[in-house]
């Protein structure tokens, strides 16, 4: 089945800093979904990437899906405490059309202020 | 528009008990996902149903745990009997044609 490996597995940054995770993938993707989960709380869709090579941006948060479409990564510039929790990546896997996600295990930001 | 519903929110059993949650998708929304999150590691998907037929349940570990999602609407989740490695969030979800997830509050169940 689909794997997908997710690093780093936590970071500590100090606020104002920036903050990058990384999603890679062994297969080609179609696609890769970004989530958000606040301590405490359930994931919260971000973004989805199609396109190889694509990048997208929501305020301070950049997605880049790889030319290859074997890996994504999910950057924050100039983190603020609100940012923290665990970033997950998602990934499809199953044929003829069925979507199946499969999680990574996620990025657990700690932002110290 | 509603969020997806869970209920109950939190769960004490003991183990070899018997447990059940219940979800209420967003209104229209023909995917439902059933996962278990244990603390420190991502949603584990366990059955996904598309209306009110199963797309996959490779990972419903079927000897103690069953799903049913009657009319496509509403789906209860039972673990029957519990062991102590089910302690975990269990998490609803559902979505819409372009396949992004919303997610309920979860479940938390601890099983002792």
């Amino acid at each position: 089945g689909q794997q997908v490996m997710q690093i780093p597995q936590y970071q500590h940054v100090q606020e104002g800093e920036d903050f990058t995770t990384y999603c890679n993938s062994s297969t080609t993707l179609s696609n890769i979904q970004w989530y958000k989960q606040r301590p405490g709380g359930h994931p919260v869709f971000l973004i989805q990437l199609v396109k190889s090579g694509e990048v997208k941006k929501q305020k301070r948060l950049t997605f880049q899906f790889g030319e290859a479409k074997k890996n994504s990564s999910l950057h924050i510039t100039a983190t603020q405490t609100t940012d923290v929790g665990t970033y997950f990546c998602a990934v499809a896997r199953g044929a003829g059309g069925s979507y199946i996600p499969t999680f990574g295990r996620g990025t657990s930001l700690i932002v110290h202020p | 528009e509603a969020g997806v519903a869970q209920s109950p929110r939190y769960k004490i059993i003991e183990k070899r008990q018997s447990v059940a949650f219940w979800c209420n998708p967003i209104s229209g929304h023909a995917t439902l996902y059933w996962y278990q999150q244990i603390l420190g590691q991502g949603p584990k998907l366990l059955i996904q149903f598309q209306n009110n037929g199963v797309v996959d349940d490779s990972q419903l570990p079927k000897d103690r745990f069953s799903a049913e999602r009657l009319k496509g609407v509403d789906s209860t989740l039972k673990i029957q009997p519990a062991k102590l490695e089910d302690s975990a969030v269990y998490l609803c979800a559902s979505s819409p044609r372009v396949r992004e997830q919303y997610f309920g509050p979860g479940t938390r169940l601890t099983v002792t």
